[in-house]
């Protein structure tokens, strides 16, 4: 079945350290997004790529780096820069035109 | 202000209906969506509709959308404990598309058994 994969959907970080989120998608879309997601909030986007190999920052980008590499792929890193990492983290790509976002089912990051 | 506005929470009875409502900012916003999102999950697209069109219905939903008014509203007739979740309305603001989302906070639906 086509869709968005999001790997792992729980995953813990240490004081320091740097931690990749995967985020794979099968439908052939060429955008796709990361959002952050906090109790009681809505969607903040962190970074989104319209096409391979670029990409453009969100609105709260500070302390996190995206790669671009592949159609189907939008890892993001949570770098120890980021103080306050503890959310959870939905992807979404889209496809041509003003097809709509689809969402995989998220990671939920917490600190250790 | 850039915000999407939603009311934080509503309440109904089994088998009443829901109607959730949304204040977008964007004149110019091209389509308009509402998701669902289940706890612990990622969000699910339930409809979507386009400026320039009033009303869309799709099975047990309803949209209705004031231009004007910049008011968009999403009815669940029958409700069913099933649909207790939190929804969230969303607005694209380019006509290119594959441009992000701004999204209210969500509006969390509890339906009283």
């Amino acid at each position: 079945d086509g869709g968005i994969t999001q790997s792992p959907k729980y995953l813990f970080r240490k004081e320091g350290q740097n931690v990749t989120l995967s985020c794979e998608q099968n439908l052939n879309h060429d955008a796709m997004y990361w959002y952050r997601q906090d109790p009681g909030q809505g969607l903040r986007l962190i970074y989104y790529s319209q096409i391979v190999n670029d990409f453009q920052k969100g609105d709260i980008a500070e302390g996190y780096s995206v790669s671009r590499e592949k159609k189907e792929s939008f890892p993001l890193t949570v770098t120890s820069a980021q103080k306050n990492p503890t959310a959870f983290y939905l992807c979404a790509s889209s496809g041509q035109g003003d097809q709509p976002q689809h969402f995989g089912d998220g990671t939920r990051l917490s600190i250790l | 202000g850039e915000d999407v506005e939603q009311s934080l929470f509503l309440s109904v009875r089994e088998g009443d209906s829901s109607v959730i409502n949304c204040t977008y900012t964007d004149s110019s916003s091209t389509y308009l969506y509402w998701y669902k999102q289940e706890p612990g999950a990622g969000l699910q697209l339930l409809t979507y509709i386009f400026s320039n069109m009033d009303m869309k219905q799709d099975q047990r939903l309803t949209v209705l959308l004031n231009k004007k008014d910049k008011h968009l509203s999403l009815r669940i007739a029958d409700t069913q404990t099933g649909d207790s979740a939190i929804y969230f309305c969303a607005e694209s603001r380019t006509l290119s598309g594959n441009t992000p989302l701004v999204f209210g906070k969500g509006t969390r639906l509890s339906v009283i058994a």
